[in-house]
């Protein structure tokens, strides 16, 4: 089945600097790769999703790219700010079970001031 | 309404105790889901409801007994529970049984003693 790996577990940027956020996915066949953010003690909510006929999202600070070949998709947030501090989880949907969304381990960023 | 509702938000429930954590949405969603998330880890899917009809038992212990009453609502049943069972327990809904994006619901925080 599929199988999501996110790197790195933990990660500590500079107010202002940019964070990168790394996800390989197993199955070729996944084509939805949606990425959340859950604040602490809160609901995870979609920040950005691509899907696997587009190689890149923008949203403001946030983007995200796709390289089918290699199998993996990152998270890009530009300009950080105190409130980007959270965990973000990626997450890949196979073909063969749509609606199986498969996280990775999750990403906790902290901004410092 | 954009919101997906869980009650109760904390519960501390004995092992021999019958409890229901509840679930609501108002976005005409046909697909619903429970998850389970356990501190620092992703969400675990526990089941999955595609018009009203359950779709995917992720092999979960009979203690855990879902049911989805109409298109809205979604109840997770609980009997006998265990302490390892204690987590965050989630309620997701989305448009359909697809790679969507997934409104998740704040949340039932349990704790089995």
């Amino acid at each position: 089945g599929e199988n999501v790996e996110q790197h790195p577990s933990t990660l500590s940027v500079q107010e202002g600097d940019s964070a990168v956020i790394k996800c390989t996915y197993s199955d070729s066949a996944s084509n939805y790769f949606p990425w959340y953010k859950q604040e602490l003690g809160k609901r995870p909510q979609l920040i950005i999703d691509i899907r696997s006929n587009v190689g890149e999202k923008k949203d403001q600070r946030i983007a995200v790219t796709l390289n089918k070949t290699a199998k993996h998709f990152s998270l890009h947030i530009t300009e950080t700010q105190p409130e980007d501090s959270a965990v973000y989880f990626c997450a890949a949907t196979p073909y063969s079970s749509a609606s199986k969304i498969i996280f990775g381990s999750g990403t906790r960023l902290s901004i410092r001031p | 309404d954009t919101e997906v509702t869980q009650t109760p938000k904390h519960l501390v429930m004995g092992m021999t105790n019958k409890k229901s954590l509840k679930c609501e949405q108002h976005m005409g969603h046909r697909a619903m889901y429970w998850y389970k998330q356990k501190a620092k880890k992703p969400p675990e899917l526990m089941f999955v409801y595609s018009y009203e009809k359950l779709s995917i038992n992720e092999s979960v212990p009979s203690r855990f007994s879902p049911e989805c009453p109409n298109s809205s609502l979604l109840n997770l049943h609980l009997h006998a529970l265990q302490p390892e069972d204690s987590a965050l327990y989630l309620c997701a809904s989305s448009r359909q049984e697809m790679g969507e994006k997934l409104f998740f619901g704040s949340g039932t925080q349990l704790s089995v003693l």
